[in-house]
């Protein structure tokens, strides 16, 4: 078992709706997780940070469910330039910033 | 105020010769981590270095692959005799000596390795 998964989608989306979409991890102990993306290969961004009351950044909604052991992230009035890969991130060990990355959601937004 | 450098973008390398990935760090930062991704596939971490030491060195393949941080001068992950499963994007990331990964950090641009 991958110790971060992903639905690679991908995920098309009309312009202007909403897409969520999850990632499950498999070390109860993890911390911190967060949102990357990545545009065509290249390098990854940071998003935002998944904290545990959830948090929201402009139009990104970032929820943390540690009994389930899943993060979310949904996306409201969805942008052309929203289409990327999202990438799970979480945090495997506390003493240093040791990430795994999930392989990515695709989300694709027509017009 | 430059990020994380990396150079070269793209590299080119026969089946057996050498390859030599450079990261510079952003200005400030002492800590640098490598990560590779394959073809369809997710970052998988490789090494973590600080300057002169490497920390974590977990995702490193035992065999041909080797990092350094020196005291002066930028990252260097080195693999020798290269085969065609070697053909990767090759990231590097930087984070300052007092931070750590709570807050995330920050990719370089990449180095595009092709094995042909």
């Amino acid at each position: 078992r991958k110790e971060v998964e992903q639905d690679p989608g991908p995920f098309n989306v009309p312009e202007g709706a909403t897409v969520a979409f999850n990632c499950t991890y498999s070390n109860s102990a993890s911390q911190s997780f967060f949102w990357y993306r990545q545009d065509c290969r290249k390098e990854p961004k940071l998003l935002m940070s998944v904290y545990s009351s959830g948090n929201e950044d402009g139009r990104f909604t970032a929820q943390l469910n540690r009994a389930s052991q899943y993060i979310s992230l949904l996306i409201r009035d969805s942008k052309l330039s929203d289409s990327a890969t999202y990438l799970c991130v979480v945090e495997e060990d506390d003493s240093w910033g040791k990430f795994q990355f999930g392989a990515g959601t695709q989300v694709v937004v027509t017009p | 105020n430059a990020g994380v450098m990396q150079n070269p973008r793209h590299l080119v390398r026969r089946r057996g010769q050498e390859a030599r990935l450079r990261c510079s760090p952003m200005k400030g930062h002492s800590h640098v981590y490598w990560y590779r991704q394959l073809p369809e596939e997710g970052l998988k971490f490789m090494v973590y270095l600080q300057k002169e030491n490497i920390i974590d060195e977990s995702g490193m393949p035992k065999e041909r692959f080797s990092a350094e941080f020196p005291k002066e001068g930028p990252s260097i992950l080195r693999i020798q005799q290269v085969v065609r499963g070697d053909s990767a994007a090759y990231f590097c990331a930087s984070s300052p000596e007092d931070v750590w990964g709570g807050y995330g950090y920050t990719f370089g641009s990449g180095t595009r390795l092709t094995v042909v």
